[in-house]
C-alpha cells in the first residue's frame, strides 16, 4: 500500500500571503489529521477530518482551516501568513474507526514564511 | 500546560544494549498511547501502541509498558541498533474523542556502534 503523501514538500511564502497544503491518505483511510511541528512548541494537533466533516479541532486561530474531499484527500489552508507559521506541517491518516486507530504520517510540508 | 512530557531530551546507548525511553502524562482521560520514531525531514513513523486496558505490549525489539497509577509509560528497545538513532515521541489520545494526538517533546536517541 502506498503511504501518506503530501504536496508540496517545501514552500516559501511571504507574510500576509495564504497557502494551501495537500494530503492524500493511505487508500481506504477515511480520517485525516493535521499537525504543526515547530522547535518551540513541538508537535501540535490542528484538526481532524472524517468523512468530509471536521471531527476534532486544536487550539489554533481561525486563519488555519481545512477540508476533506469525498475521496478522503484533504487540504489545509493558512491565510494571512505570519512569521510564526513557519513550521513542518504533517498530515496523518487512519481508518477513523475502531477502538484503537493508529495514525500514519506523511513526510510533511516544510513552510517558510519570510 | 504540557499534558505529555518526555523529561529526557537525549539518550546515548551502546549498540546491543537496552534503550529505555520514558514518558509521563497528566490527563487521566488518556486511554491510548503510541510511540513514534522520527528522522530529520521525515514524518513520524509508528512503532508501537498500547491501550489503557493493558500494561505491556511487545512487538519484536520494542516493548511498551504502561503504569496507569503513576501515569507513566516507557519504551524498551532491545537490542539497540545504530539504525535506531532518531528522535522518539510518545503520544496519547482519548479514543472516544477521536484522533487527536497529544505529543511529548521527544527524546533524541543516539546508538553508538
Amino acid at each position: 500500500k502506498a503511504g501518506v503523501t503530501q504536496t508540496p514538500r517545501y514552500l516559501i511564502k511571504t507574510r500576509g500571503q495564504q497557502v494551501t497544503l495537500s494530503c492524500s491518505p493511505i487508500s481506504g483511510h477515511r480520517s485525516v489529521s493535521w499537525y504543526q511541528q515547530t522547535p518551540g512548541q513541538g508537535l501540535q494537533f490542528l484538526f481532524e477530518y472524517f468523512s468530509e466533516t471536521q471531527r476534532n479541532k486544536g487550539n489554533f486561530p481561525g486563519r488555519f482551516s481545512g477540508r476533506q474531499f469525498s475521496n478522503s484527500r484533504s487540504e489545509m489552508n493558512v491565510s494571512t501568513l505570519e512569521l510564526g507559521d513557519s513550521a513542518l506541517y504533517l498530515c496523518a491518516s487512519s481508518s477513523g474507526t475502531g477502538y484503537t486507530d493508529t495514525q500514519y504520517f506523511g513526510p510533511g510540508t516544510r513552510l517558510t514564511v519570510l | 500546560d504540557q499534558q505529555v512530557k518526555q523529561n529526557s531530551p537525549s539518550l546515548s546507548v551502546q549498540e546491543g544494549r537496552i534503550s529505555i525511553l520514558n514518558c509521563d502524562y497528566t490527563n487521566s482521560m488518556f486511554d491510548y498511547f503510541l510511540w513514534y520514531k522520527k528522522y530529520p525531514a521525515e514524518g513520524p513513523t509508528f512503532l508501537i501502541s498500547i491501550s489503557s486496558i493493558k500494561d505491556k505490549n511487545e512487538d519484536g525489539r520494542f516493548t511498551v509498558f504502561l503504569n496507569k497509577s503513576a501515569k507513566h509509560l516507557s519504551l524498551h528497545i532491545v537490542p539497540s541498533q545504530p539504525g535506531d538513532s532518531a528522535v522518539y515521541f510518545c503520544a496519547a489520545s482519548v479514543l472516544v474523542a477521536g484522533n487527536k494526538l497529544t505529543f511529548g517533546g521527544g527524546t533524541r536517541v543516539l546508538v553508538k556502534p
